[in-house]
């Protein structure tokens, strides 16, 4: 199954800044897909990152505040901008596999 | 939006006993999917059952799937302290995306 390195995997950031989280997959996949888990909670999809194209987002999340970028088969990134507290969570990228889906393994961001 | 329902939320037992968790969905699929977590951290895929199967084993682990009821289990056979983690159910429609239940936090005792 593919390999996901997913950084940072944690990181505490002021209200106000933004953080980037970078995906890189060991094989070149089509599609791409950004989740986020809030306390607690289960996961929400996010969008979905195709290479060369604009992200497709799930209904509640907006492109100015989660930008993603695909500039490849094998690499994303997401944004979570202007940030406040309520955006602490862990945020997970994911890629499809045939028996099912690779994970990274999360960035756990907390915000003060 | 969530489309499945896991229960328990929570579930303890001691080890060697068996626990089973069950995931309910709203929509057709075209497979249901299992997934750990631990501690907040990345999830790993279990099993994968399709819309046309009803069970499957996968060493202790053996999954049920009720179309008719839109259901499934997951059952972990002589549980270990090792298998304390969150559970998750997840269903893949048409679209390749990937709906999550709500999850279901098992601790094995030791």
């Amino acid at each position: 199954s593919a390999v996901i390195s997913q950084k940072p995997s944690r990181d505490i950031c002021q209200r106000g800044t933004s953080l980037t989280i970078q995906c890189q997959v060991d094989s070149q996949v089509t599609m791409m897909f950004w989740y986020r888990q809030q306390p607690g909670q289960s996961l929400t999809l996010i969008a979905t990152a195709n290479q060369g194209s604009e992200a497709t987002y799930e209904s509640g999340f907006v492109i100015d505040k989660f930008p993603i970028s695909r500039p490849n088969l094998t690499f994303s990134t997401l944004t979570v901008s202007n940030l406040s507290p309520e955006d602490s969570s862990i945020y997970l990228c994911s890629v499809d596999r045939v028996y099912g889906y690779t994970f990274g393994s999360g960035t756990r961001l907390t915000v003060v | 939006s969530q489309q499945g329902e896991e229960d328990p939320q929570a579930l303890s037992i001691q080890e060697g006993e068996n626990a089973t968790m069950n995931c309910s969905y709203k929509t057709s699929i075209n497979n249901l999917q299992w997934y750990r977590q631990n501690s907040g951290r990345g999830l790993v895929h279990l099993i994968l059952i399709r819309s046309n199967e009803r069970e499957k084993h996968s060493g202790r682990l053996r999954v049920t799937l009720d179309t008719s009821k839109k259901s499934s289990s997951l059952l972990i056979t002589a549980s270990r302290a090792a298998d304390t983690a969150s559970y998750f159910c997840a269903t893949e429609g048409g679209s390749e995306k990937l709906v999550f239940g709500k999850g279901t936090k098992l601790t094995v005792n030791p």
